[in-house]
């Protein structure tokens, strides 16, 4: 099976803005999660999605927005930018609540 | 807010050395991950944890779980280059937090020198 695809890999945003990232899980996984990780702050949950539903939600404010799709795929949207958004934004899926996380590469957001 | 402190944060050592990172924190886990993060690459679960005071062994890395499930240990035996990279702990289930989420420390960087 294909790993877990994020798109696109490196973004450079100017503050104020607002981007998309999008992630595409292993095939028959209906659970996404999203992390942002720093160097200051390491992994830090935004949300999880399963079968086209919000199950968790981090402690980030309202500008970090995301959704699934009915074929799994996820977006997430982060309105606003600001120059602390810089991070890699991690996606991850799994068939099971119950199951290990398969992490994709990431996406490498740089707001300048 | 539940904590995953590990130490250290960052490691440098010889090629052949042995090492230890440890994870703890105030909480009760239900489980406890590793993963393994390369450069440009997203974490890769290396081990999960489940009883207090379990060991496991995958080949010269060994895990330990805390008797109290609030704590863990990562040790390496004749570290290799290729085990450069940043080694994550992350509790499953803490209080707090919602079934099977997964809290992670932020991370010891490894750097194994040839």
């Amino acid at each position: 099976k294909a790993g877990v695809t994020q798109t696109p890999r490196y973004l450079i945003k100017t503050r104020g803005q607002q981007v998309t990232l999008s992630c595409s899980p292993i095939s028959g996984h209906r659970s996404v999660s999203w992390y942002q990780q720093t160097p200051g702050q390491g992994l830090q949950f935004l949300f999880e999605y399963f079968s086209e539903t919000q199950r968790n939600k981090g402690n980030f404010p309202g500008r970090f927005s995301g959704r699934q799709f009915s074929n799994s795929r996820s977006e997430m949207n982060v309105s606003t930018l600001e120059l602390g958004d810089s991070a890699l934004y991690l996606c991850a899926s799994r068939d099971d609540p119950r199951a290990h996380r398969n992490f994709g590469p990431g996406t490498r957001l740089t707001v300048t | 807010t539940q904590l995953l402190e590990q130490s250290p944060q960052f490691l440098s050592i010889q090629e052949g050395e042995n090492l230890t990172v440890y994870c703890n924190s105030s909480s009760v886990f239900s489980s406890l991950q590793w993963y393994r993060q390369e450069p440009g690459e997203g974490p890769v679960l290396l081990v999960t944890v489940v009883t207090g005071g379990e060991v496991k062994k995958l080949k010269r890395l060994t895990f330990q779980f805390g008797d109290a499930r609030k704590d863990s240990s990562l040790h390496i035996t004749a570290a290799q280059p290729g085990d450069t990279g940043l080694y994550l702990c992350a509790g499953v289930g803490g209080s707090g937090a919602g079934s099977y989420q997964l809290t992670f420390g932020k991370g010891t960087k490894l750097s194994v020198i040839p």
